[in-house]
């Protein structure tokens, strides 16, 4: 049964590049959420989707986008990078059921702003 | 504003002695609280969880105590082991929707 998976690893961009970073569930998982992590903290909500739908959104940007495919693999997007989107972003995965609120995380990619 | 709090950013322990992690929160409409393990260059893995309507949830080693009037859970690991050392995240959510995670205790267990 496989985990939480997320492409690429590692990247490093230039500031105002763009980032698609991809995500895909555990298997059985509906709910995608992503997170970012910045060196020394938790891990704080970005977004979460379900139904091919953004459900919900933390304190992010406009220039933080996302997408949900019909499989419930997901897509982050970040626009007009900055130095400070330098950070660990995490996918994790649950199922929108009652009793299920568990969410498991993937090894995350990690992003370099130069 | 910082919902999920750990005070202690770090734990040192003897092999097996008890480890015990703290954890408080602000928000009373948290009801469902989480422990999570990191190693470095890895992403959090879930370790044990626990309902509003508990005040106790053991699994194997792990056993997690909330406090629901004291807005503060703890997690004890008996007994602690070498491979336990890593960063523990607190976290919790309220109605199943996102999670406020705190900023994590690293714990050292020392054979």
């Amino acid at each position: 049964d496989a985990g939480v998976t997320q492409s690429p690893t590692h990247l490093i961009k230039t500031r105002g590049q763009q980032v698609t970073l991809r995500c895909s569930p555990k298997s059985g998982h509906d709910t995608v959420s992503w997170y970012q992590q910045a060196l020394g903290q938790g891990p704080q909500f970005i977004f979460q989707y379900y139904e091919e739908e953004e459900r919900q959104r933390g304190n992010f940007p406009d220039r933080f986008s996302g997408h949900q495919f019909p499989n419930y693999s997901s897509e982050l997007n970040v626009n007009a990078l900055l130095l400070g989107d330098s950070a660990l972003y995490l996918c994790a995965s649950s199922r929108t059921e009652a009793g299920s609120e568990t969410q498991y995380f993937g090894p995350g990619t990690r992003l370099l702003v130069l | 504003d910082q919902q999920v709090k750990q005070n202690s950013p770090s734990l040192s322990v003897q092999e097996g002695r008890i480890s015990i992690l703290n954890c408080d929160y602000t928000n009373s409409m948290f009801d469902y609280f989480l422990w999570y393990k990191k190693y470095p260059a890895e992403g959090p893995t879930f370790l044990i969880s626990i309902s509003s309507i508990k005040d106790k949830n053991e699994d194997g080693r792990f056993t997690v105590f909330l406090n629901k009037s004291a807005k503060h859970l703890s997690l004890h690991i008996v007994p602690s082991q070498p491979g336990d050392s890593a960063v523990y995240f607190c976290a919790a959510s309220a109605w199943a929707n996102n999670l406020f995670f705190g900023t994590g205790t690293r714990l050292t267990v020392i054979p």
